[in-house]
């Protein structure tokens, strides 16, 4: 079992819509969660970043964490065309040694059609 | 966030011939990491590198075939050596931030 598990898509969408993005972990030990944007032939930028449980809101996205299911999720309000690119999530922990390693899903690639 | 330079940002090689990447970050940084995204894939991590110290690799990598140089706390390097097709990936570098993890453009690499 990976360590942590995403839809590899593709989803498409029409432009407006809502997207809901989701990653599921099995390493309880996880404890920042981050989403990635990387567009064809680019490096990842970093969108949200979270620590433990909760919200957090920047713009039109919104990232969510439930560690008591293990389950992360990136929501876009009012996608744009602009959106299209593959989602990656990913999880790491400070606990257990200093690499914190930075453990990835697979990435969700996502289309807005316009 | 750390901005990070790396380069080259794509080359084509012989096989059995090596590649050197470099990464420069505009700050001072304890780790920085070097990861593989193999065609349709996700990152994967191949070393840790830290100023001062032999790299950290994880299974599946080693020293010989990736070596890593760390010669202060704003530059590294990574050698591709002894290309075969397989190496064929994007290969990128990262360092860790107070917002998170930051990655450089990366390095997309053909071996023919």
């Amino acid at each position: 079992q990976k360590e942590v598990e995403q839809d590899p898509g593709p989803l498409s969408v029409p432009e407006g819509a809502i997207v809901s993005l989701n990653c599921t972990y099995s390493n309880s030990a996880f404890q920042y969660f981050m989403w990635y944007r990387q567009y064809s032939r680019k490096g990842p930028e970093l969108l949200m970043y979270t620590y433990s449980s909760g919200n957090k809101e920047d713009g039109r996205f919104t990232a969510q964490v439930d560690k008591s299911s293990k389950y992360i999720s990136l929501f876009i309000r009012d996608s744009q065309p602009s959106d299209s690119a593959t989602y990656l999530c990913a999880a790491y922990t400070s606990y257990g040694g200093a690499t914190n390693k930075l453990i990835f899903g697979t990435g969700t690639l996502l289309a807005v059609q316009p | 966030s750390a901005v990070i330079s790396q380069k080259p940002s794509r080359d084509i090689c012989q096989r059995g011939t090596s590649l050197t990447i470099q990464c420069q970050v505009d700050s001072q940084v304890t780790m920085m990491f070097w990861y593989r995204q193999q065609p349709g894939q996700s990152l994967t991590l191949i070393a840790t590198a830290n100023q001062g110290s032999e790299a950290t690799y994880e299974s599946g990598f080693v020293i010989d075939k990736f070596p890593i140089s760390r010669p202060n706390l704003t530059f590294s390097t990574l050698t591709v050596s002894n290309m075969s097709p397989e190496d064929s990936s994007i290969y990128l570098c990262s360092v860790a931030g107070p917002a998170g993890y930051t990655f450089g453009s990366g390095t997309r690499l053909t071996v023919v």
